[in-house]
């Protein structure tokens, strides 16, 4: 079946490092890929998607390229910021209707 | 505004209570979603609904309950056979038509302790 695997956390960086959360997923047909973001104490938000093989998701200086032939999204950023600190779920909508699969979810605390 | 609201914020449960929690969105979509959230495990889908009057179980439906009876709402009922229902509760919907196509949008959640 449809399934995701992150990277596990917790991250931690120092202000304006590089930022990589690896992401792979395991479905049938052509799935979407998202990566959704969620501060403390709140729900999700979408921060990028990609619907295609070789698509680029991008928002926020957060990058994701859909990479079929290595079934990956990995989630990146060249310079971090404090403000980036939450934690990140890739997810994957595929075959069955409606319904997102999501990782277990990324915890990143990035230091000034 | 358009968007998901989710209440109460804080919600607690004595031994042997059902407890309702509440979502209603202005965003006209048909597709509605629950979710648990405990920490470390990411999300889980307990319910969810692609037209009014008609939804599927998720992964964990075992001690909730859920009703569509109009497009915006769709409230989550935890019942007493929930043995460990603490947990922060996420409600989503989505649209499987337009350039917004597939991507649920959340409330701020629910959290449930048990007294």
């Amino acid at each position: 079946g449809d399934s995701v695997t992150q990277m596990e956390g917790p991250v931690t960086l120092s202000e304006e490092a590089f930022l990589t959360i690896n992401c792979t997923y395991t479905a049938t047909g052509y799935p979407s890929l998202f990566w959704y973001v969620q501060y403390p104490g709140e729900g999700l938000q979408l921060l990028l998607k990609a619907t295609k093989a070789d698509d680029k998701g991008s928002n926020k200086g957060f990058e994701a390229t859909y990479r079929k032939e290595t079934t990956s999204f990995h989630l990146e950023k060249g310079s971090v910021q404090v403000s980036d600190s939450a934690v990140y779920f890739c997810a994957l909508k595929g075959s069955t209707l409606g319904r997102l699969y999501f990782g277990r979810g990324t915890q990143l605390t990035v230091w000034p | 505004d358009g968007g998901i609201t989710q209440s109460p914020k804080y919600l607690f449960r004595k031994e042997g209570q059902n407890v309702t929690l509440s979502c209603e969105q202005n965003l006209n979509h048909d597709a509605m979603y629950w979710y648990r959230q405990d920490p470390g495990q990411g999300l889980r889908l307990i319910y969810y609904s692609q037209i009014v009057n008609d939804f599927q179980k998720g992964d964990i439906a075992e001690g909730y309950s859920v009703s569509r009876e109009k497009k915006e709402s769709f409230p989550l009922t935890v019942t007493s056979a929930q043995k460990n229902p603490t947990a922060f509760y996420l409600c989503a919907s989505s649209s499987e038509t337009g350039y917004a196509k597939n991507i649920q949008y959340f409330g701020a959640g629910t959290r449930l302790s048990v007294l």
